[in-house]
């Protein structure tokens, strides 16, 4: 069955360290492949999107995500994190077919000063 | 532009009671998918729909009832509610579901 992982529930970082949000996935082929960020009391947004092609995409909010397939991975990464980015991230997962994304269950991050 | 247009933002029912949440996109798009997200248990799929007139279950689907008569509005019905059914409420729409979705600001439902 098709899946997505997200290892860690809550991760806190320091304001200004970097950051790595792990997603696996289980997919025949190859995926499609979201990171989205939930803000207190806020719907989901879009971060990046992988589909085809280059396997480093850039986002919005100066994330990027790597494809790994060997990995079955799309860790999501920031160089510096800013106090700003404490939220909820989850990764989606869908494939060609139109059938229904399927979410990990979601990563918590804190950041402290 | 509108977006994802979810109502209301609030309820408070009381168990036993029926209601319709209501959802509406304006972005012309055919999937539109209806989730509830509980602590530590993500997303949930409830029902999605890939177009007018067509409706499919997801993974929690008891106890909710949807229609897609057009392809802008996808209500939500609870047919009973009770206490297990509190819970945030999301709407997101795509043109296809493997593309990305829009997601409404949700609905915070609490059954008392």
């Amino acid at each position: 069955a098709q899946s997505v992982t997200q290892p860690d529930i809550h991760i806190t970082v320091s304001e200004g360290a970097s950051l790595e949000l792990r997603c696996n996935y289980s997919y025949g082929a190859t995926p499609y492949l979201f990171w989205y960020v939930q803000s207190p009391g806020q719907g989901l947004q879009l971060l990046l999107k992988y589909f085809s092609g280059d396997t480093l995409v850039q986002g919005i909010k100066g994330f990027e995500a790597e494809f790994k397939r060997s990995q079955s991975s799309f860790n999501l990464r920031k160089p510096s994190v800013h106090w700003s980015d404490a939220a909820e991230y989850f990764c989606a997962g869908g494939n060609s077919g139109n059938t229904p994304l399927v979410f990990g269950k979601g990563t918590r991050l804190s950041v402290i000063a | 532009n509108a977006g994802v247009t979810q109502t209301p933002k609030f309820q408070v029912l009381k168990t036993g009671q029926s209601m319709t949440l209501q959802c509406a996109q304006d972005m012309n798009h055919e999937y539109m998918s209806w989730y509830r997200q509980d602590p530590g248990m993500g997303l949930r799929l409830i029902h999605y729909s890939v177009g007018a007139g067509i409706t499919d279950q997801g993974e929690v689907p008891n106890g909710y009832n949807v229609s897609r008569s057009t392809t802008e509005d996808f209500p939500l019905r609870l047919l009973s509610a009770a206490p297990s059914q509190t819970s945030v409420y999301f709407c997101a729409s795509s043109y296809r579901s493997n593309q990305p979705q829009h997601f409404g600001d949700g609905t915070r439902l609490s059954i008392l």
